[in-house]
Order: structure tokens, then C-alpha cells, then sequence
């Protein structure tokens, strides 16, 4: 049990164009998702903490209107990165609380370059 | 955001032989937990902690829980190659419900 499932698994975009990034629990609730980025060789910085039915939580320096996060249901959070810049070139990762004795479970990630 | 401590940041040992690292904080969390990722793929969850000074078995890797809640570590017996890989402490606050990395520990098995 417990799996999460991010999609897509890798997308390349135009610089200035938007894109959106799924993370869904496939077989639990989840009423907390977390939005990690990660760059080459280093390690999952989180960006935001979203709760189901109200407003993300950032982290210190991320933008909250380039990186719009919505979390509309107990089995869905979504990552939107507004006008994208070749520095958000990324992985995004995406990780679900079950509140239970599973930890924390996470997507496989999202590889996203912008050109 | 805050990111936790850990050492050693990388780590070359022959097969067979045991494995030690380490996550602090300066911070108190409630939950640490340890993960191992692959090239390319998300962290897949090896063993989670919950209480101080919780020492937990999972096969041929051990973890314990600080005392003093802001340190962790991760002992790895008689490795093999598949352990491979990069290592990451994580710790889970309650207060805020947030939820940090390390900087992780990258291991090479030569066999």
C-alpha cells in the first residue's frame, strides 16, 4: 500500500510557458503533500507543504506565484510552474503523508528542463 | 528551507563490509526516517522512527533515534552491491508539519 504516483515523469517546455505537475495518492488519503525540488548531486530542498482544502504553505525563498500549488482533494496536489525560465529546470518530487505507520511515501519524480 | 546535516557526504568500501552514517539538526523533530534514492527516481522509504531513542531493525540496516531528538543514524551490515546508491536522513517536525532532508550520503560497494 501507500504509493503515490507523479506525472509526468519528464516534460520539456519553452522558456516563458507553464507547466503542471501531478502527485496523487493511489491508495490512501493523504490530507498533507510536499513539494520538493532537486538539483544534480544534491538534496531534496522543500519548497512547500500543502494541505488539502487550503493554502500551501512555502518554504523561505520560494515563490508562491511561479509556483502555484493546489491541493483540491485528499488524493491530489498539483504543481504548477508559471513562465518558465531555464533556471527551473529541475526534479520535482512530490511526497504524501499517510498518518500512519508508513512515513512518508514519495512520487518518483518529475524531470522538467526548460529550453 | 532547513536542511540537515549529514555525514559522511560520500563513502567508498569494499563489499562485505559494515556502513555508518549520520544526521543532525539543530533542530528537535518527532520523526526521523531514512531513504535511499536512485539515480533518477524518488526516495524510497527504508526505515521510520518515532520515538527517542528508538532503535530500529530493518534486514541488514539498523537505525536509531537520538535522545535528544536532533540526531539520527543509519548502520548498514555486510553490504552488497545493490546497496549502492545515495542516503537521506529526514526529519518531520510536528509543530509547522514540516518536513527536511539531509544532504545525503552518496555509498560505492566495490566488489
Amino acid at each position: 500500500g501507500a504509493v503515490v504516483s507523479q506525472h509526468p515523469s519528464w516534460v520539456i517546455c519553452k522558456s516563458g510557458t507553464s507547466v503542471k505537475i501531478e502527485c496523487r495518492s493511489l491508495d490512501f488519503q493523504a490530507t498533507t503533500m510536499f513539494w520538493y525540488r532537486q538539483f544534480p548531486k544534491q538534496s531534496l530542498m522543500l519548497m512547500a507543504t500543502s494541505n488539502e482544502g487550503s493554502k500551501a504553505t512555502y518554504e523561505q525563498g520560494v515563490e508562491k506565484d511561479k509556483f502555484l500549488i493546489n491541493h483540491a482533494s485528499l488524493t491530489l496536489s498539483t504543481l504548477t510552474v508559471t513562465s518558465a525560465h531555464p533556471e527551473d529546470s529541475s526534479f520535482y518530487i512530490c511526497s504524501a503523508s499517510t498518518g500512519g505507520s508508513f512515513g512518508y511515501t514519495f512520487g518518483s519524480g518529475t524531470r522538467l528542463t526548460v529550453v | 528551507g532547513q536542511q540537515l546535516n549529514q555525514s559522511p557526504q560520500s563513502m567508498f568500501i569494499q563489499e562485505g563490509e559494515d556502513v555508518s552514517m549520520n544526521c543532525t539538526s539543530s533542530s528537535i523533530f518527532n520523526t526521523w526516517l531514512w531513504y535511499k534514492q536512485d539515480p533518477g527516481e524518488g526516495p524510497v522509504l527504508l526505515i521510520a522512527l518515532y520515538k527517542a531513542g528508538e532503535l530500529t531493525s530493518n534486514g541488514r540496516l539498523t537505525a536509531q533515534f537520538g535522545i535528544t531528538r536532533k540526531d539520527s543514524f543509519l548502520n548498514i551490515s555486510a553490504s552488497i552491491p545493490s546497496d549502492v546508491g545515495i542516503y537521506f536522513c529526514a526529519g518531520h517536525s510536528n509543530t509547522g508539519n514540516q518536513f527536511y532532508f539531509g544532504t545525503g550520503t552518496s555509498l560505492t560497494v566495490i566488489p
